[in-house]
């Protein structure tokens, strides 16, 4: 079993939809959880940045994590055409300076 | 300008031969990273830096080469450049609180 599991889609929903983006993992350990995003032909950016469990919202975007259940979510309010995107978990048992474990991505597609 | 910056964005060599991948950061940060992403596999990552003269093995170093002699700087060598390899290659810098910054990266086709 790989350490972090994501669907990888393409999980196509028409403008206005709410999303619900998710990645499960295996390592307890983990502690530091991020959502990265990234755009077709670029390098993934950072959107989304928790510590242990609980939930971070950001304009229309939400990070949710459970680690009873090792389960993260990402959800995404009145999706648009730009947010069409590729959006990668990931995921570090240490602060600070640590390599990061990332998901496989999920690939949006969010239909005018 | 300010950032991380990569190069060629685009390169076509052939098997067998050596290839090296540039990366610069404009911020001093101390970290430095290497990953391949491919189809069914996400992004993996090759190498590591802490900083100057200090490198050490990620998940899938086989085949490549790093060196970093200056902070800003953390080229990537494929010694015998294989198939397998064709991928695109991103370098990232890391700010601190696990926030790592991405080139733009570099597609490398092996033929």
């Amino acid at each position: 079993q790989k350490e972090v599991e994501q669907d990888p889609g393409p999980l196509s929903v028409p403008e206005g939809a709410i999303v619900s983006l998710n990645c499960t993992y295996s390592n307890s350990a983990f502690q530091y959880f991020m959502w990265y995003r990234q755009y077709s032909r670029k390098g993934p950016e950072l959107l989304m940045y928790t510590y242990s469990s609980g939930n971070k919202e950001d304009g229309r975007f939400t990070a949710q994590v459970d680690k009873s259940s090792k389960y993260i979510s990402l959800f995404i309010r009145d999706s648009q055409p730009s947010d069409s995107a590729t959006y990668l978990c990931a995921m570090s048992a240490k602060g600070g300076y640590s390599t990061l474990t990332f998901g496989k991505g999920t690939m949006l597609l969010v239909s005018p | 300008d300010a950032g991380i910056t990569q190069s060629p964005r685009y390169k076509i060599t052939e098997t067998g031969r050596q290839v090296t991948l540039m990366c610069h950061q404009t911020w001093s940060h101390s970290y430095m990273f290497w990953y391949r992403q491919d189809l069914g596999h996400g992004l993996r990552l090759i190498y590591y830096s802490a900083a100057a003269d200090i490198t050490d093995k990620g998940e899938v170093p086989d085949g490549y080469v790093v060196s970093r002699s200056k902070t800003e700087n953390f080229p990537l060598t494929l010694e015998s450049a294989t198939r397998s390899q064709t991928s695109v290659y991103f370098c990232a810098s890391l700010a601190g609180g696990n926030e790592q910054f991405f080139g733009p990266g570099t597609r490398l086709t092996v033929l």
